[in-house]
């Protein structure tokens, strides 16, 4: 299973764009990238999933070099209630494949 | 997106006394679901694998005997800690995927808070 890498914290202002990058140099040919996000006594909640180059949805967007050792996920025009953990995960698409979270990133929102 | 319920939502118990977790994929089939477990401020830590028709595979360091897995049907699974213990309280989270919709996306359900008087 790839380990993850992420910062343990960032900070950011409302109306800003955040940036977050996670490490996953062992990551495997057939693994997928997914982010979520956790809200305290939450479980963690679904924001994209890609697996090379980039994927936008109505929430983020995600980059993902040629090598796929990396990826960051963005945030556009943050606002307070985006104050969560970010969690990166690194998996294969198999209804059994199990998926290891790492400590996540805390991003604080503040106005 | 599909969805996962748990329950209960929260529960209360003195010590020594088993509780059961529900755990349902509402509106798909799960042949597969996963138990976690997060202490305040940490992250997810995988538990067991729950295998519909099969034994739980449990993580290192997790004791079978302790936290017994039930997966019956394909929409349910069940996680009992028996002989619970002040240190048992904690945060638990099912999830499951659901490959009918063709990606990867693991769905999660809204925890159970347990505390252990």
């Amino acid at each position: 299973l790839a380990k993850t890498t992420q910062p343990i914290s960032m900070d950011s202002y409302e109306g800003q764009e955040v940036n977050i990058t996670c490490s996953h140099n062992n990551i495997a040919t057939n693994d997928y990238i997914t982010w979520y996000q956790q809200f305290p006594s939450q479980g963690p909640r679904f924001i994209i999933q890609g697996y090379k180059t980039k994927v936008t949805n109505e929430v983020a967007s995600l980059f993902i070099p040629a090598d796929r050792k990396s990826s960051t996920l963005s945030l556009p025009r943050v606002s307070l209630s985006d104050t969560a953990v970010y969690y990166c995960l690194v998996g294969a698409y198999s209804s059994a494949s199990k998926i290891i979270f790492g400590s996540g990133t805390r991003l604080s929102i503040r106005p | 997106g599909a969805v996962v319920s748990q329950h209960p939502s929260r529960v209360i118990c003195k010590s020594g006394t088993s509780v059961k977790i529900e755990c349902r994929s509402l509106d798909f089939q799960a042949t597969t679901m996963f138990w976690y477990r997060q202490f305040p401020k940490k992250s997810l830590m995988l538990m067991a694998t729950s295998n519909e028709g099969s034994k739980a595979t449990y993580e290192q360091g997790v004791e079978k005997d302790k936290f017994l897995i039930n997966h019956a049907s394909l929409t349910l699974s069940t996680l009992t800690v028996t002989s619970a213990h002040p240190e048992d309280s904690s945060f638990y989270i099912c999830s499951a995927r659901d490959l009918g919709t063709g990606n990867n996306e693991q769905f999660f359900g809204p925890g159970t808070r347990l505390t252990v008087l």
